[in-house]
């Protein structure tokens, strides 16, 4: 089955570290730029960061940059999001997609929420 | 990057159509046919609904279809049913290299 698996979100106090997991099983994983996109709770969406197929390009929002890191590890299938320095606006559900033809994004994972709090 | 801009609603009776517009700039959608638009129900993550201005992807009913004008997108659903209603997001890719979502629009059938 052609699918995204997020994991690791929880609750983080500000100024914390958290590293998201996404397991993609179904496709040629490494064919394929990725992206993690987050909404905060009753809000819209926003991109957040992707990664081309070999891990050699990355581009993040201004938001996040500096302080999250986007990888890949195509031999695990995974992809990853570091996340330091965290506060309090960056609670939301992280989710990761994939990217398909002419950047849309056409497959997503359920989802993980990371709470930011003290 | 600012978020385009998006009606925060739209409603309509079964079988109406209604049209959702998304705006953005020279920098996003005036200089780039990669705009998507997304649905996504509560409670569920956003599903692919059109890539590159105006493409279905397979299994997209073809009541949904989308076209662009200068800096401004739109997305059509002809026919409107009651599983249409859900919260509908625009996207395009930037000069930065990077991407921007719509703030959302509700749709409501009515």
């Amino acid at each position: 089955e052609v699918q995204l698996v997020e994991s690791g979100g929880g609750l983080v106090q500000p100024g914390g570290s958290l590293r998201l997991s996404c397991a993609a099983s179904g496709f040629t994983f490494s064919g394929f730029y990725m992206h993690w996109v987050r909404q905060a709770p009753g809000q819209g969406l926003i991109w957040v960061s992707d990664i081309n197929g070999d891990g050699s390009y990355t581009s993040y929002a201004d938001s996040v940059k500096g302080r999250f890191t986007i990888s890949r590890d195509n031999a695990k299938n995974t992809l990853y999001l570091q996340m330091n320095s965290l506060r309090v606006d960056d609670t939301a559900v992280y989710y990761c997609a994939r990217g398909g033809v002419m950047a849309a994004t056409d497959l997503w994972g359920q989802g993980t929420l990371v709470t930011v709090s003290s | 990057q600012s978020a385009l801009t998006q009606p925060p609603s739209v409603s309509g009776s079964p079988g109406q159509s209604v049209t959702i517009s998304c705006t953005g700039t020279s920098s996003d959608i005036g200089s780039y046919n990669r705009v998507s638009w997304y649905q996504q129900p509560p409670g569920t993550a956003p599903k692919l609904m059109i890539y590159e201005v105006s493409n279905r992807p397979s299994g997209v009913p073809d009541r949904f279809s989308g076209s662009k004008s200068g800096n401004t997108a739109s997305l059509t659903i002809s026919g409107l049913q009651a599983e249409d209603e859900a919260d509908y997001y625009c996207s395009s890719y930037t000069s930065s290299s990077t991407y921007v979502f719509g703030a959302g629009t509700k749709v409501t059938v009515l």
